[in-house]
């Protein structure tokens, strides 16, 4: 079942902007990430914010966590070339067995950074 | 450490034939995942182990497809027999502690079934 729903599904910047992504999600959660998939590659895993964190930074990337609406959002500042990419939230669902949970990803925003 | 290591890189096959995926997760990573990804359905997650046992097997779409893992470092994704709408990217990620905490992916397998 479909958890996190990116917006918007494609974005396109000019080099040096800041992009800005957003994530909602249905049910409560106790963490969020976000990942980076390159054009042909597997997924790379960015930034894990919990449940109990409103904000967290990692280099260029600024990531904000809102429970009561059940939404998440990514920036990256100063955009270069090579953050073209697409960018996908994921969020915990619970499985079939109890207490077990897995990781749902959304359909992801696809970045491009035009130089 | 290498990361996830999966094989082939491509795959092309006929329809009906058989076609085996194959991944080697993060040493000491106790989870392990297999995701598919197409255009149109996005990532979905087909099944995940936790200590070589399979845990959720809900997302694998049907009886043609199989998954096992025989020991901690390997685990295979079998489809028999394949179908043209099963080409897709199939991805194997491992996690370390529970299965909700971050994914180390694998480069994954372009498959496609003519």
């Amino acid at each position: 079942s479909q958890q996190g729903e990116e917006d918007p599904q494609a974005l396109s910047i000019q080099e040096g902007e800041n992009a800005t992504m957003n994530c909602s999600y249905k049910t409560s959660i106790n963490n969020l990430q976000w990942y980076r998939q390159n054009s042909g590659r597997g997924l790379v895993h960015l930034i894990l914010i919990r449940s109990n964190e409103r904000e967290k930074h990692s280099g260029r990337l600024r990531v904000t966590l809102d429970t009561s609406k059940k939404s998440s959002s990514l920036l990256i500042t100063a955009s270069r070339a090579a953050d073209t990419a697409s960018y996908f939230c994921a969020t915990p669902s619970r499985g079939i067995i109890q207490g077990a949970q897995k990781l749902v990803f959304g359909q992801g925003t696809r970045l491009t950074i035009n130089p | 450490d290498a990361g996830v290591i999966q094989s082939p890189r491509h795959e092309v096959t006929e329809m009906g034939q058989e076609v085996t995926l194959r991944c080697k997760p993060i040493s000491g990573h106790d989870y392990l995942f297999w995701y598919r990804q197409t255009m149109m359905r996005g990532l979905e997650l087909l099944i995940y182990f936790n200590n070589n046992v399979p845990i959720d097997d809900s997302g694998m779409p049907e009886d043609r497809f199989s998954a096992k893992m025989p020991n901690a470092s390997f685990s295979t994704l079998k489809i028999q027999p394949s179908e043209p709408r099963d080409s897709a990217v199939y991805f194997c990620a491992s996690s370390l502690g529970q299965g909700n905490e971050k994914l180390f992916f694998g480069s994954g397998t372009q498959l496609s079934v003519l």
